[in-house]
């Protein structure tokens, strides 16, 4: 069975500080996306790496891929209260399906003063 | 709101009653994919629809549920006969393509069975 397994699942962090967060999964995948809920909102699409050696920014988030060692990362720099959310991330079930996802449990966020 | 919308939020049924869970996608979406969120685990893929198609139902348990993507108005996600195990969040997503690998996601309907 495909696995996808992050850690932390619980993350407290003070603002300022930098923090990484892992994730490890079973298959092939060439694909792994990250995704961002804050509390009962929808889940929004934060990066698709599609490639061994992906690397992707966006503000104080950085997601990068290791297809050989299965593991993505995404870094968080200098952190900022509005960073408090839970974090998923996914690979494809089937390599390359793009839809049928199978998702971490999250790591929850919280960036405190 | 041009995002993909579902409804209700929340629904609490007793057991052996029919839940139904409604998802529109964005505007100009055409492809809807349902996921279930059990408590404290990620997010399972259940089955994918194009309008009138179910495209891929690898994901949907066997029995007692189905999806349907009418030609006019939204998905329909149908729980009949709900056990407690069913209580969970489902969330619908929808693409403009099918394999964008970027997924749109409502806000999720809570399921509670009493």
């Amino acid at each position: 069975e495909l696995k996808v397994e992050q850690n932390p699942l619980f993350l407290s962090m003070q603002e300022g500080k930098n923090y990484t967060i892992y994730c490890n999964y079973s298959t092939t995948s060439d694909r792994l996306y990250w995704y961002r809920q804050d509390p009962g909102k929808s889940l929004e699409s934060l990066f698709v790496l599609l490639s061994n050696g992906a690397v992707k920014q966006e503000g104080r988030l950085m997601a990068s891929l290791d297809t050989k060692a299965r593991l993505s990362t995404l870094h968080i720099t200098a952190a900022v209260h509005d960073l408090s959310a839970t974090y998923f991330c996914a690979v494809d079930i089937e390599p390359g399906s793009g839809y049928a996802l199978n998702f971490g449990k999250g790591t929850s966020l919280l960036v405190t003063p | 709101n041009a995002g993909v919308m579902q409804n209700p939020r929340h629904l609490v049924r007793r057991r052996g009653q029919e839940a139904r869970l409604r998802c529109s996608p964005m505007k100009g979406h055409s492809h809807v994919y349902w996921y279930r969120q059990l408590p404290e685990e990620g997010l399972k893929f259940m089955v994918y629809l194009q309008k009138e198609n179910i495209i891929d139902e690898s994901g949907m348990p066997k029995e007692r549920f189905s999806a349907e993507f009418p030609k006019e108005g939204p998905s329909i996600l149908r729980i009949q006969q709900v056990v407690r195990g069913d209580s969970a969040a489902y969330f619908c997503a929808s693409s403009p393509q099918g394999t964008t690998g970027e997924l749109f996601f409502g806000e999720g309907s809570r399921l509670t069975v009493l």
